[in-house]
C-alpha cells in the first residue's frame, strides 16, 4: 500500500516569501501525484497534478510542483505567496492502476501574514 | 466544469437515528465515487469505493453494515450513516471521478453532529 508523508505541518510566511512545502510518498509501483488546497470553510480544489511526462508541472494561482522520481519526491513551490493563499494543502497519490484510489497526506497549514 | 455537490452541508441528529448524505456529479458521469472521513485538523481518510451498479469496497475497519453506500447511477452516489452515534461526528467528503480522467473532484463536504 502507498503513504504519504508532509514534513511541514504548519507553515507561517509573510507575503512575498517563497514556499515551498514537501511531499514524499511511498509506493513500488507507477503513480500519478496531486497536490490539493482547502481554503477555509470551502472544499478541496486541485492546484496541480503530475501523471506522466515533464516532471515540473505548473498548477493555478502561480504553484508548481517537481517530481523526483529518485527521490520520491513532489515538493510544491511558490515564489511569492500572498495572503489569499492562507489554507490547508494535501499532497496526495494513487497508483496508476487498479480501482487508484487517493491517499492523502497528513496536509500543511499555511498562514501567509500580510 | 466538474462540480460535485454534495448534500446537505451539516445535519445535527439524535443518537440512534439514521441519517443520508447525497453526492451528486453535477456535470459529468462518474463511474467511481469515493467517501472520506475528516477529523479535526487530520487529513482524508478514505472509507470506501463505490462504483455505479456495484457493492462498495470498503476500507479496512470501516463498517459496511454502518455506513451504506449506494451508487444508482452514474450521478448519484449515497452515504447513509446507520444508527447514529456521537463517535460517528465528523466530516464526510465524497469525491467523483469521471470515467475518463484519474482525477477526483471534491464535493464541500458534510459536518455530521450526533447528539
Amino acid at each position: 500500500a502507498q503513504s504519504v508523508s508532509q514534513h511541514n505541518h504548519h507553515v507561517i510566511l509573510s507575503e512575498a516569501a517563497s514556499l515551498e512545502l514537501g511531499c514524499n510518498y511511498s509506493y513500488g509501483g507507477t503513480v500519478n501525484l496531486f497536490w490539493y488546497v482547502q481554503y477555509p470553510g470551502q472544499h478541496l480544489q486541485l492546484l496541480l497534478k503530475y501523471f506522466s511526462g515533464d516532471p515540473l508541472v505548473k498548477g493555478i494561482k502561480g504553484f508548481e510542483a517537481e517530481f523526483i522520481k529518485s527521490k520520491f519526491s513532489f515538493n510544491l513551490r511558490k515564489p511569492s505567496v500572498q495572503w489569499s493563499d492562507t489554507a490547508e494543502y494535501f499532497c496526495a497519490v494513487t497508483p496508476d492502476t487498479g480501482r487508484r484510489a487517493l491517499t492523502f497526506g497528513s496536509g500543511t497549514r499555511l498562514q501567509v501574514q500580510p | 466544469g466538474a462540480v460535485v455537490s454534495q448534500h446537505p452541508s451539516r445535519v445535527i441528529c439524535k443518537s440512534g437515528t439514521s441519517v443520508k448524505i447525497e453526492c451528486r456529479s453535477l456535470d459529468f458521469q462518474a463511474t467511481t465515487m469515493f467517501w472520506y472521513r475528516q477529523f479535526p485538523k487530520q487529513s482524508l481518510m478514505l472509507m470506501a469505493t463505490s462504483n455505479e451498479g456495484s457493492k462498495a469496497t470498503y476500507e479496512q475497519g470501516v463498517e459496511k453494515d454502518k455506513f451504506l453506500i449506494n451508487h444508482a447511477s452514474l450521478t448519484l452516489s449515497t452515504l447513509t450513516v446507520t444508527s447514529a452515534h456521537p463517535e460517528d461526528s465528523s466530516f464526510y467528503i465524497c469525491s467523483a471521478r469521471p470515467g475518463t480522467e484519474n482525477i477526483q473532484y471534491f464535493g464541500a463536504g458534510t459536518r455530521l453532529s450526533v447528539l
